[in-house]
């Protein structure tokens, strides 16, 4: 079956940085977005990971481990808007099926 | 400019009654898909479709059925509505993935349903 496994919650305080770490088990593997959802709105995405290592944009980076099922997020000079759920979703096939997501992470930031 | 757009924004409706929710992309994308975000904000995916193929999530009743006028177009239909099926549901658009390509999906901003 499929698992992808992340935090349910997470704080942070402001200017800090913070790690949210997923794990999959999936059928197959063509690739880990990250998402992040703000309250009442739609997922935005964030980044791409395809191959081993870590992809950054600006404050924000992902990292990916196929051999360990494994990646996570780092965000960098949290700022308050920041506040919000990330999602990690595992593409498992090469045709047209979505995206697999885990159940993601709310995460708080504090001044 | 939205790229993907849904309507209507929210839906509420009685048990036993079927709506609809309509979903277009302007991104020339190949690849359209509906997801449902339960109370517990977990997204899954419902159905994923292109002019090639439709591949439904085996978890879904089959009162729901998607519909696709267009390529830029593809509509939820929902029949004998009941209360399980409040959520909100997220339509999503994507170029036609080949193997090793970045394929970012796109979210349109989502239609609460509220079967009462």
């Amino acid at each position: 079956g499929q698992n992808i496994d992340q935090p349910t919650e997470m704080t942070a305080t402001e200017g800090a940085i913070v790690q949210i770490n997923c794990t999959y088990q999936t059928s197959g593997f063509n690739g880990l977005f990250w998402y992040q959802q703000h309250a009442g709105e739609a997922p935005t995405f964030l980044s791409y990971n395809v191959l081993d290592g870590l992809e950054e944009k600006g404050r924000f980076s992902s990292f990916l481990s196929r051999s360990k099922g494994y990646s996570y997020l780092l965000l960098k000079e949290l700022q308050m808007k920041d506040s919000a759920s990330y999602l990690c979703a595992v593409r498992e096939g090469g045709g047209a099926d979505g995206l697999t997501f885990g159940k993601g992470t709310h995460l708080i930031i504090q001044p | 400019d939205t790229a993907v757009s849904q309507t209507p924004k929210y839906l509420v409706t009685q048990m036993g009654n079927d709506k609809s929710i309509k979903c277009e992309q302007n991104l020339g994308h190949d690849t359209m898909y509906w997801y449902k975000q339960d109370s517990k904000k977990f997204l899954k995916i419902m159905f994923s479709y292109n002019n090639k193929e439709l591949i439904i999530n085996e978890t879904v009743p089959n009162r729901f059925s998607p519909k696709s006028p267009d390529k830029a177009h593809l509509n939820l239909h929902i029949n004998s509505l009941e209360l399980g099926d409040s959520a909100v549901y997220f339509c999503a658009s994507s170029q036609f993935p080949l193997s090793g390509r970045r394929d970012t999906q796109y979210f349109g901003p989502g239609t609460r349903l509220t079967v009462l």
